[in-house]
């Protein structure tokens, strides 16, 4: 139980387009999903945590207009990085979160590597 | 605010030695602490979680960890390392956000494992 997928897993754009990652809960209901990025070798870094229905609460420092963030609903999440660049090109995962009160545990996507050329 | 140390960001062992991965964390408030594992190219996997209780929690792959409030330490341990376990590992400790019920991790900066037959 507790699967996440992500679709693509990974990427190719060309510079200036628009890339969409796509985070799913396969087999429970996500309140809140989390958009992580890892630079190589380094730790993740939280992007952003978006709760079904509302909208996304981005970390200080990440663009709200180039990670569009939406969670439309229990189970989908998605990604948008808006004019890609190079300096965009990253591993990105998102996490979920189960609807239990007060639950903790976040389940982990594969991950999807966007390279921006 | 809440922070995790990973003490070594390679540790190289032999097959079949100990396996010891450090993690001190700082917290203002008992802290919920979890070990994830990353293989290349993949998203993250819990390992193990301490939240209250017993203070020797034990994860899969045969690996567990002591919580010990005293050293803020949550160590990472396996008595006999094996190839397959050559991956980065994560530690985290959860912290709540500003609006009180978002608990979000907190990562380490990871720590590479490798395993020399």
């Amino acid at each position: 139980g507790a699967v996440v997928s992500q679709h693509p897993s990974r990427v190719i754009c060309k510079s200036g387009t628009s890339v969409k990652i796509e985070c799913r809960s396969l087999d429970f209901q996500a309140t809140t999903m989390f958009w992580y990025r890892q630079f190589p070798k380094q730790s993740l870094m939280l992007m952003a945590t978006s709760n079904e229905g509302s909208k996304a609460t981005y970390e200080q420092g990440v663009e709200k207009d180039k990670f569009l963030i939406n969670h439309a609903s229990l189970t989908l999440s998605t990604l948008t990085v808006t004019s890609a660049h190079p300096e965009d090109s990253s591993f990105y995962i998102c996490s979920a979160r189960t609807l239990r009160r007060f639950s903790y545990e976040q389940y982990f996507g594969p991950g999807t590597r966007l390279t921006v050329t | 605010a809440q922070s995790v140390t990973q003490l070594g960001s390679h540790v190289s062992v032999s097959e079949g030695a100990l396996v010891l991965l450090r993690c001190n964390y700082s917290s203002s408030v008992p802290p919920y602490l979890f070990w994830y594992v990353q293989y290349p190219n993949q998203g993250l996997q819990l390992l193990l979680k301490y939240t209250t209780g017993a203070t020797l929690v034990k994860g899969i792959n045969g690996f567990e960890a002591e919580f010990k409030k005293s050293e803020t330490s949550f160590h990472l341990t396996k008595p006999s390392a094996h190839m397959s376990d050559a991956a980065e590992y994560f530690c985290a400790v959860i912290r709540p956000n500003s609006g009180g019920s978002n608990y979000k991790l907190t990562f380490g900066k990871g720590t590479l494992l490798t395993v020399n037959p």
